[in-house]
């Protein structure tokens, strides 16, 4: 399957731990995207890299979410400190070149802080 | 601030129907319009992408049109089958690049034998 991939696909935390998330895009992508989305809203989004350069953070990525693409391939996302309103699919796309181009999404990372 | 609104939010009809789910948006500059289905506990899967100067565009039993000038779209689903149920969202880009996605809250499908 040359599709985006994500692990975990489902993780349980306390209230309070951290956890990292990890996204492989589909090679040759050089763009990659992380949204949030919760029950019946649709993605939000949280942050993009073009390469290993992170782009633009939404104001939603708090001081808490860091996210990297160290080698320009796959990336991570950690949440420090989780808190329940964490909770939540995370959602990872990616594309090729710029402009008009088909994001392609991942089957998500699916977070519930106790 | 740019919003993308659908209707109506949840849909049951019976298999082998039609239905046309609506999308209105205030996003601005536009770029492009794009639904996609997502099923539950997956990522959306892309059905169909469209331009300013687009007015139709279709994917197999999936006709989605805009009106650029309304701010208006449709995706109108023809003999729908069981495996159509998901969730239909709309997402404008309002930037030739597609890093700013403006994203529908979505419209529930569930299909009935």
């Amino acid at each position: 399957d040359t599709g985006v991939s994500q692990d975990p696909r489902h993780k349980i935390t306390k209230r309070g731990q951290n956890v990292t998330f990890r996204c492989d895009p589909i090679s040759e992508h050089n763009r990659l995207y992380w949204y949030r989305q919760t029950l019946g809203q649709g993605p939000e989004f949280l942050t993009y890299f073009q390469n290993e350069a992170q782009l633009e953070k939404s104001r939603l990525l708090s001081d808490r979410f860091s996210a990297e693409r160290p080698k320009g391939s796959f990336s991570t996302l950690e949440i420090q400190r989780t808190e329940q309103g964490d909770s939540a699919m995370y959602l990872c796309a990616s594309s090729y070149g710029q402009g008009y181009n088909e994001q392609f999404f991942g089957p998500g990372t699916r977070l519930t802080v106790l | 601030k740019n919003q993308v609104e659908q209707s109506p939010q949840s849909l049951i009809i019976l298999e082998g129907k039609n239905c046309t789910l609506q999308c209105n948006y205030t996003v601005s500059p536009f770029s492009n319009l794009r639904w996609y289905k997502q099923d539950t506990g997956r990522g959306p899967v892309s059905l169909t992408i469209m331009t300013f100067s687009e007015n139709t565009k279709s994917n197999g039993r999936y006709t989605a049109t805009l009106d650029a000038d309304t701010k208006q779209s449709s995706l109108h689903i023809t003999a729908s089958q069981l495996s159509d149920s998901a969730s239909y969202i709309c997402v404008v880009s309002s930037d030739f690049g597609n890093e700013k996605l403006t994203f529908g809250t979505g419209t529930r499908l569930t299909i009935i034998p």
